[in-house]
This record gives C-alpha cells, structure tokens and sequence, in this order.
C-alpha cells in the first residue's frame, strides 16, 4: 500500500501555480519524496525528488515541511498539457520498484 | 538521446497463447523496472533486474510470467498461455544505477487478449 495521501483530484487556471500538496507522515529517515505524473496513455514521466531540502528544478519545485511529513509540488505556471495524473511516492536509498498510489488527477482550466 | 523504448506499442494475442514485450533501456541504464497498470488501476511494480540478474520479482506472478534481461539485447517480459486478465499496459522503466537514481519510463506496451 501506497504510504502517502493526496487529494484524488485539484483544477487549476491556465497560467497560475498549481500546487499538489501529499501527506506521508509515517515516512522514514532515509526515504526520498518523488514525484512523477502520468499523462493520459502514456509512461509515467518523472519531474523531481528530494530528501529534505526544498528543490526546484526546469520542470516544478519541491516543497518539503521541516518535519518531512508532507510536501508539496509547485508547477509555477501551469499549462493545458500540465493536466495529467502526479503521484507522490516514497522510496528508501535502495534500487526497489516503486509504489504508486491513485495520485492526484490535475487538471488546467483554460 | 533516446529514451526507454518499449515495443510493440501494441500487442493483440488469443488466449492460450505466448506474449513477449521488449524493453531497451536508456544508454548506459543497467536497471531495469518493469510494472503493470491493469484498466482503470494503479501502476503495480512486478520485477526489478539488473543485467543478467533478477533482484527482485516479488510483484511478478508466480506461475506463467518470467523475465530477463541479457548481457546484450533488450530486457524481455514473457507471458505464457495468456488469460483475458492478462489485458493492461506494460511499462518498464530504467535507471543509471540503483539508489536514489530516477526511474525513467517507456511508453508502454498495451497488450490486449482476445
């Protein structure tokens, strides 16, 4: 089972920030947060991880609570093609599958 | 700089017979993940192998399911006397190395059972 929580479904405006917020407050000291996203018949695309400092990469930032117990994806000005599926996943230091949950279903308003 | 490729992008079988769906890594990937996300469900991890070695299978289905990934060649998936409930995507992913290295996706294989 998925050990994180998100919200199974957000709108956001063309041109605004979307913002994702995940839950996982039973995460450990060595699990990373990922995230990926999943546009409709496609593989899951990944955009951004991070341990326990905020990240910010060409894609989206990555907000992490100083407790790590959530965190929350930045897409700062969101577009049509913005609108997809994201999960929030947690995965240790070793090379294991990962575990999806039902992610968040993001979709852009024009 | 290619990404995952996985082919056939579709795949039609009749029941009872063998489906084989291919897997070419990135450049210079030598892990492999391979998932299936059934219709209308999540992605589900089946196999992690890294070149010529299976790490980890505690997704894959016992019996009818195998997979490998040979010293040259792409990673194989094989799927033996196909049932209707074999009918999802098959996705594989790559990484450079294991650890905290990013999964980078294919497109998937979308095999569907008559």
């Amino acid at each position: 089972d998925a050990k994180t929580t998100q919200p199974p479904s957000m709108d956001c405006a063309e041109g605004r920030a979307a913002n994702l917020p995940c839950n996982h407050s039973t995460i450990s000291g060595n699990e990373y947060v990922y995230w990926y996203r999943q546009i409709h018949s496609q593989g899951p695309q990944y955009i951004i991880h991070g341990l326990k400092n905020n990240e910010t990469n060409e894609m989206a930032s990555l907000i992490i609570t100083e407790d790590r117990k959530s965190s929350t994806l930045i897409l700062p000005h969101a577009t049509l093609r913005d609108t997809a599926v994201y999960y929030c996943i947690l995965r240790g230091g070793g090379a294991d599958g990962l575990t999806f949950g039902k992610g968040t279903h993001l979709i852009i308003q024009p | 700089n290619a990404g995952v490729m996985q082919n056939p992008r579709h795949l039609v079988r009749r029941r009872g017979q063998e489906a084989r769906l291919r897997c070419s890594p990135v450049k210079g990937h030598s892990h492999v993940y391979w998932y299936r996300q059934l219709p209308e469900e999540g992605l589900k991890f089946m196999v992690y192998l890294q070149k010529e070695n299976i790490i980890d299978e505690s997704g894959m289905p016992k019996e009818r399911f195998s997979a490998e990934f040979p010293k040259e060649g792409p990673s194989i998936l094989r799927i033996q006397q196909v049932v209707r409930g074999d009918s999802a995507a098959y996705f594989c992913a790559s990484s450079q190395t294991g650890g905290v290295q990013p999964q980078h996706f294919g497109d998937g294989t979308r095999l569907s059972i008559l």
